[in-house]
């Protein structure tokens, strides 16, 4: 069964930065595409950023586009999440989930940014 | 920011059919492939139709998908206790180059 694991989730000032990352197993990580969603607190689900399975194709939401930097080691099977700049309104829970279709979800971490 | 719309709450008591829409514009729902989510009170989404009418294995046939034009929607027939939960829908958006989720529907079995 395709397994994601977020971790890196923490209390973080506003201004600060944080780098989330996404553990894959189970399935060929490196032939994925992946993204980034997030869940503020009783709110819907914000698509954050999508990584294609070589990185070539990147793209981000306007929201966090200049802060927040995705990447991937196909080595590790790992799917990371650089935040910086980070603000109150990024409190959330942030998912990882797999391809375009978003088959896959992982568990979550929460993010919460305050002073 | 959300530009896909969707009735807030949907309802129906258990063995009815319940269906909730999803409008979008040209650049989303009109050009790209619908997927919709199902997610349970404290727990992550699970992908309930992907290509606008496809269901991974495992999720029941009582869900269904479909896509006319800049809209899509999602029904649920014999509708179940355990239906209960938020329902997402989602597209590519050619004209913000990234996903659009829907506002998301909590169906309610009365």
């Amino acid at each position: 069964e395709v397994q994601l694991v977020e971790s890196g989730g923490v209390l973080v000032q506003p201004g600060g930065s944080l780098r989330l990352s996404c553990e894959a197993s189970e399935f060929t990580f490196s032939r994925h595409s992946m993204n980034w969603v997030r869940q503020a607190p009783g709110k819907g689900l914000e698509w954050v950023s999508y990584i294609g399975s070589n990185p070539s194709a990147i793209y981000y939401a306007d929201s966090v586009k200049g802060r927040f930097i995705i990447s991937r080691d196909n080595t590790k099977n790992s799917l990371y999440l650089q935040m910086n700049s980070l603000r109150v309104e990024d409190t959330a829970v942030y998912y990882c989930a797999r391809t375009g279709d978003f088959d896959f979800w992982g568990q979550g971490t929460l993010v919460t940014v305050s002073s | 920011q959300s530009v896909l719309t969707q009735p807030p709450s949907a309802s129906g008591t258990p063995g009815q059919r319940v269906t909730i829409s999803c409008s979008g514009s040209t650049s989303n729902i009109g050009s790209n492939f619908v997927c919709w989510f199902q997610q349970l009170p404290g727990t992550a989404p699970k992908l309930l139709i992907y290509k606008n009418d496809q269901r991974p294995s495992g999720v029941p046939d009582r869900f269904s998908g479909s896509k006319s034009g800049s809209s899509a929607s999602l029904a649920i027939s014999g509708l179940r206790s355990e239906d209960e939960a938020d329902y997402y829908c989602a597209a590519w958006d050619d004209n913000l180059r990234g996903y659009v989720f829907g506002t998301g529907t909590k169906v309610t079995v009365l």
